[in-house]
């Protein structure tokens, strides 16, 4: 029963260019949206959230959208660099301080 | 400086061995978590704390028991070790931000069970 599902293993894009890593999820009572970032042999590191009562947060090179009615949200970086390339995990949650749920994660590679 | 930090990061050990992982936050958080991520790379949440008392425990067997001697730490226990216990398992804590959503991660601990 997967609550969060990112539906590609993988992306590959070319540097400078916009990447798109898009998860779906199922649960209409995930409120808040995270986006952690993990390189091989550490743990995930958190990089943007958004909040249900927003379509749209961005730092910097990141932005999260939203998409409550289609449950969907996607990662957008642009521009991509090399130093990106790593397993991006889209995780939902009911409420503050209550269980994360995960996607499967999308490995991304960035080529020089 | 280690915000979470979780030891050991590998263990190998055999079948039947009971194992501890034990996990610190520096971070004044009042959550603590664990998660596994099994070979199918799925990361799922197995225990909760909060301040000490047990908040969420997924369905997980009776052989993992966390105890948390006070808010900063929450250790790992596993007796009679099986293969399938074979995985990377993640500390993690939250409460630093307003909203108390964003959850930090420890940089994992590879359990391999021979």
């Amino acid at each position: 029963d997967q609550q969060v599902k990112q539906n590609s293993p993988s992306l590959s894009v070319q540097e400078g260019r916009i990447s798109i890593l898009n998860c779906d999820y199922t649960n209409s009572m995930f409120d808040y949206f995270l986006w952690y970032k993990k390189y091989p042999a550490e743990g995930p590191t958190f990089l943007i959230s958004i909040s249900s009562i927003k379509d749209k947060n961005e730092d910097g090179r990141f932005t999260v959208f939203l998409n409550k009615s289609a449950k969907h949200l996607s990662l957008h970086i642009v521009p991509s660099q090399p130093g990106d390339s790593a397993v991006y995990f889209c995780a939902a949650q009911p409420g503050a301080n209550s269980k994360l749920t995960f996607g499967k994660g999308i490995t991304l590679s960035v080529r020089p | 400086d280690t915000a979470v930090s979780q030891t050991p990061k590998y263990l190998v050990t055999q079948m039947g061995n009971d194992k501890s992982i034990k996990c610190e936050q520096n971070l004044g958080h009042d959550t603590m978590y664990w998660y596994k991520q099994d070979s199918k790379k799925f990361l799922k949440i197995m225990f909760s704390y909060n301040n000490k008392e047990l908040i969420i425990n997924e369905t997980v067997p009776n052989r993992f028991s966390p105890k948390s001697p006070d808010k900063a730490h929450l250790n790992l226990h596993i007796n009679s070790l099986e293969l399938g216990d074979s995985a990377v398992y993640f500390c993690a804590s939250s409460g630093g931000d307003p909203a108390g959503n964003t959850i930090y991660f420890g940089e994992g601990s590879w359990l391999t069970v021979v």
